[in-house]
């Protein structure tokens, strides 16, 4: 089986930097994906990763360590449209996914 | 090009009430993926079609739920009858491949069972 877990809520202010962990344990690892799904929308994609380390794309970073079983991400220079909720996914078998129950991001002027 | 599309956005029944939820994926997609999130719950996975076939029905409650995808192209899901407990949001995804591959969700339809 698999155990995902994620704060709930978060908050921080316009500009600021905030940082999402997620810890998973696995019986297998196919990956991590991140999500952000904005209040009655569809969750879209941010970021995949599958080997340790950091990757980047613009103001979103995400960082794996397999070893940690640990995962988190990293979004700069905050704006107002940031405030969403953050979902932590892990593929399964026939790449279904599990997810955490997400944290929900909110950003203050 | 089109995204995941879903309908009906909103569906309120009764008790007992059949109802059913349409999925369209994009188009080439020949993974399509039910996912459901009750209230102050994460999002679960129900089932997972490979084109026509059903890969992966393990996530589906009990048999009042019932998911067809008629040619390899939309789904369906039709719950029959509903219970109080099946109120949530279902989400639709879908994806070229499977297991590394990115999936890309419709914006869901909110069933509430009264």
């Amino acid at each position: 089986g698999q155990n995902i877990d994620q704060p709930t809520e978060m908050t921080a202010t316009e500009g600021a930097i905030v940082q999402i962990n997620c810890t998973y344990q696995t019986s297998g690892f196919n990956g991590l994906f991140w999500y952000q799904q904005h209040a009655g929308e569809a969750p879209t994609f941010l970021s995949y990763n599958v080997l340790d380390g950091l990757e980047e794309k613009g103001r979103f970073s995400s960082f794996l360590s397999r070893s940690k079983g640990y995962s988190y991400l990293l979004l700069k220079e905050l704006q107002m449209k940031d405030s969403a909720s953050y979902l932590c996914a892990v593929p399964g078998g026939w790449g279904k996914l599990q997810f955490g129950a997400g944290t929900q991001v909110v950003v203050t002027p | 090009e089109a995204g995941v599309t879903q309908f009906p956005s909103h569906s309120v029944i009764e008790k007992g009430q059949t109802v059913t939820l349409r999925c369209d994926p994009i188009s080439g997609h020949d993974n399509l993926y039910w996912y459901r999130r009750v209230m102050g719950k994460e999002i679960k996975f129900l089932l997972h079609f490979v084109k026509e076939s059903k890969q992966d029905e393990s996530g589906m409650p009990n048999n009042r739920f019932l998911a067809e995808r008629t040619g390899g192209t939309y789904s369906t899901l039709k719950v029959q009858p509903a219970e109080l407990e099946d109120s949530g949001v279902y989400f639709c995804a879908s994806s070229q491949d499977r297991v590394q591959e990115t999936q890309y969700f419709g914006p869901g339809t909110r069933l509430l069972v009264l």
